[in-house]
């Protein structure tokens, strides 16, 4: 089975502050994907990124970033500057194999972010 | 470029009655999904179907039916709803059998049942 811990249930910040978002994860799988989705207070849910496990190399998107660490089984999201328009909740999800054999999306409990100006 | 539509948006039910949440997608998906938002719960997968005719249970399947006559269309049937169902419901969809695949979701339908 597999398993998505985002062990900070909410959290706030000032405008302008940096803030970073954990994500632990368990797999058995040697080969998975790993997601930040973002829903905002509008309540859709936005796809941010996508990593797989062979690649673990930062990304950077602007004020985002992505920093994946396969010894510690973590994928933490780092929002520099952040602005109010962060404000939302951001999930973290894992990719791996059902006992079904087909590909399932197992998620986070999220964590909400308040950005306050 | 419509995307994953859901209707209705928001529905009220008294507790015993049935009804169906639509779920139509153009993008050409074989993979579709459906997940409940509970507060503090995150998102939980309750059906998926990874082509026409073929359908599976996820996490939380109780209380709840699904078919795949369409590639388009998944609906999500509540033949009895009770208060536990009070949820927001997410259709999602992606490429079939492919783990790198994001998924691309409608915008909710907010069920209450009273």
């Amino acid at each position: 089975a597999q398993k998505v811990t985002q062990a900070q249930t909410e959290i706030s910040v000032v405008e302008k502050e940096d803030v970073t978002l954990d994500c632990v994860y368990e797999t058995r799988d040697t080969t998975y994907y790993l997601f930040w989705y973002k829903q905002p207070p509008s309540g859709e849910l936005v796809f941010l990124i996508r990593r797989n496990s062979f690649d673990e190399q930062n990304e950077i998107s602007g004020r985002y970033s992505w920093n994946f660490q396969k010894s510690t089984s973590s994928f933490n999201f780092t929002i520099t500057a952040s602005q109010v328009v962060d404000s939302a909740v951001y999930f973290c999800a894992l990719s791996g194999r059902s006992g079904a054999g087909s590909y399932q999306l197992t998620f986070g409990k999220g964590t909400k972010l308040s950005v306050i100006p | 470029n419509a995307g994953v539509t859901q209707t209705p948006k928001f529905q009220v039910l008294k507790t015993g009655q049935s009804m169906t949440l639509q779920c139509a997608q153009d993008m050409n998906h074989e993979y579709m999904s459906w997940y409940r938002q509970d507060p503090g719960m995150g998102l939980r997968l309750i059906h998926y179907s990874v082509g026409a005719g073929i359908t599976d249970q996820g996490e939380v399947p109780n209380g709840y039916n699904v078919s795949r006559s369409t590639t388009e269309d998944f609906p999500l049937r509540l033949l009895s709803a009770a208060p536990s169902q009070t949820s927001v419901y997410f259709c999602a969809s992606s490429y079939a059998g492919q783990k790198n695949s994001p998924l691309h979701f409608g915008n909710g339908t907010r069920l209450t049942v009273t």
